[in-house]
């Protein structure tokens, strides 16, 4: 049981330059979603998805795609990086939906992303 | 709509001494509640989670906290700061997507 992996740990784009970082998950969990954190702002959720082919947009979806093709795997896509981009992101799921809210979310290692 | 408040971006404690850190939410539903913890260059860890069941929750390390709906708040307390708690703490509120504050940083004084 691997939890969840990310994959690259640490990336270096120059501006423009497109990317896919990926996220999987083994815990047959529902819940996923991507985070970016800077320093003094926390977590930002970018994207989310509530199960496969169900994705929806978080707090600074700008310039980020996501798509849930299969319950496991939530790869996150930069589309023309930008040096505001700069950050590191991290993967999280969840098993599923409670009657209040989603339970206690797994963090993938997290991917360092710089963009010059 | 949802959101957290963490009221302290600092807080500076001596080893030995409680530890106080404080978050507000604003849900239009009952949410759960988490409390993160991250060491420097590290994942995220869970600390305590409440879902609705004891509004005071144990987690580990000796931390709890306790759910105030009337106040909306669940702050997040640890009687004797330890120098090993030293890190960043992050209050998690969770409707349909689950939202964090921006963090308080702990630092523990020898």
């Amino acid at each position: 049981n691997a939890g969840v992996t990310q994959t690259p740990k640490f990336q270096v784009l120059k501006t423009g330059q497109s990317m896919t970082l990926q996220c999987a998950q083994d815990m047959n969990h529902e819940y996923m979603s991507w985070y970016r954190q800077d320093p003094g702002m926390g977590l930002r959720l970018i994207h989310y998805s509530v199960g496969a082919g169900i994705t929806d947009q978080g707090e600074v979806p700008n310039g980020y795609n996501v798509s849930r093709s299969t319950t496991e795997d939530f790869p996150l896509r930069l589309l023309s990086a930008a040096p505001s981009q700069t950050s590191v992101y991290f993967c999280a799921s969840s098993l599923s939906r409670g009657l209040a809210g989603y339970n206690e979310q797994f963090f993938g290692p997290g991917t360092r992303l710089t963009v010059l | 709509a949802q959101s957290v408040t963490q009221l302290d971006s600092h807080v500076s404690v001596s080893e030995g001494t409680p530890v106080l850190l404080r978050c507000n939410y604003s849900s239009s539903y009952s949410p759960s509640l988490f409390w993160y913890v991250q060491h420097p260059n590290k994942g995220l860890q869970l600390l305590l989670k409440y879902t609705s069941a004891a509004t005071l929750v144990k987690g580990i390390n000796g931390f709890e906290a306790e759910f105030k709906k009337s106040e909306t708040s669940f702050h997040l307390t640890k009687p004797s700061a330890h120098m090993s708690d030293a890190a960043e703490y992050f209050c998690v509120v969770s409707v349909n997507d689950m939202r964090f504050g921006a963090g308080t940083r702990l630092t523990v004084k020898p």
